[in-house]
């Protein structure tokens, strides 16, 4: 595609409940990347991907938190058992081959958690 | 830990005027900076890069300009227009040390309001 896509683009959960967000980075691009970001604050790193593989999760907030990739391209970021604190917007980003390099980010998926 | 924050959190012009956002940062081994924009409800959109054997660098309408002495960068727009009202991240690396994955550390960004 044109940009990265995310979906949905909105989820409103009960606590408790489990949420799967869903990224579908740039075509070819092998670097992708997980922010959160709180009402009215920058980003906050959560994991980053080359391939399919993650060597950088040391953002993840705690176990509840679970991300993977397949065939190198897609990406879904699992929240299980939610907390009210997780309400965020989750941004996915990707990037032509990671390291130092230009991210070009999705328009997010804004979760509220009830 | 490595921080990169801006200093001012709103700013307020003049359609016309030019806009200065200022950024520091506190690993002096970052080498090279990004400066993101987000209108509401979207994500960051890339508006211009640095790396840090720069101390400028110039696209439409904006200047970055880098000042690594003390770790400080600056966005500038010049004619503000009011499609410019957005908030302005600027972001840096991660620790190189631990192995440059380009995750990106983002300060807490700077909204820019533009008066007609």
């Amino acid at each position: 595609g044109a940009g990265v896509s995310q979906s949905p683009s909105n989820k409103v959960t009960e606590k408790g409940k489990d949420v799967e967000l869903r990224c579908d980075p740039i075509s070819g691009h092998t670097a992708l990347y997980w922010y959160r970001q709180s009402l009215g604050q920058g980003l906050e790193f959560l994991i980053y991907f080359q391939g399919n593989s993650a060597p950088d999760k040391s953002g993840l907030p705690s176990d509840r938190f679970s991300a993977e990739r397949t065939g190198g391209s897609v990406s879904t970021l699992t929240i299980q058992r939610t907390q009210q604190e997780d309400s965020a917007v989750y941004l996915c980003a990707s990037s032509a081959n990671g390291g130092p390099g230009t991210q070009y980010f999705g328009p997010g998926t804004r979760l509220l958690v009830l | 830990g490595e921080s990169v924050g801006l200093h001012l959190p709103t700013l307020s012009v003049q359609e016309g005027d030019n806009s200065i956002i200022n950024c520091a940062y506190s690993n002096s081994a970052s080498d090279y900076f990004i400066w993101y924009k987000q209108e509401s409800g979207k994500g960051p959109q890339f508006i211009i890069d640095i790396r840090s054997n720069m101390d400028k660098r110039q696209g439409q309408r904006v200047t970055v300009l880098l000042n690594k002495t003390v770790k400080h960068l600056s966005l500038q727009i010049a004619a503000t227009q009011p499609g410019d009202s957005a908030v302005y991240f600027c972001a840096g690396p991660g620790l190189v040390g631990s192995g440059n994955t380009g995750k990106l550390i983002f300060g807490q960004g700077t909204t820019l309001q533009v008066k007609p």
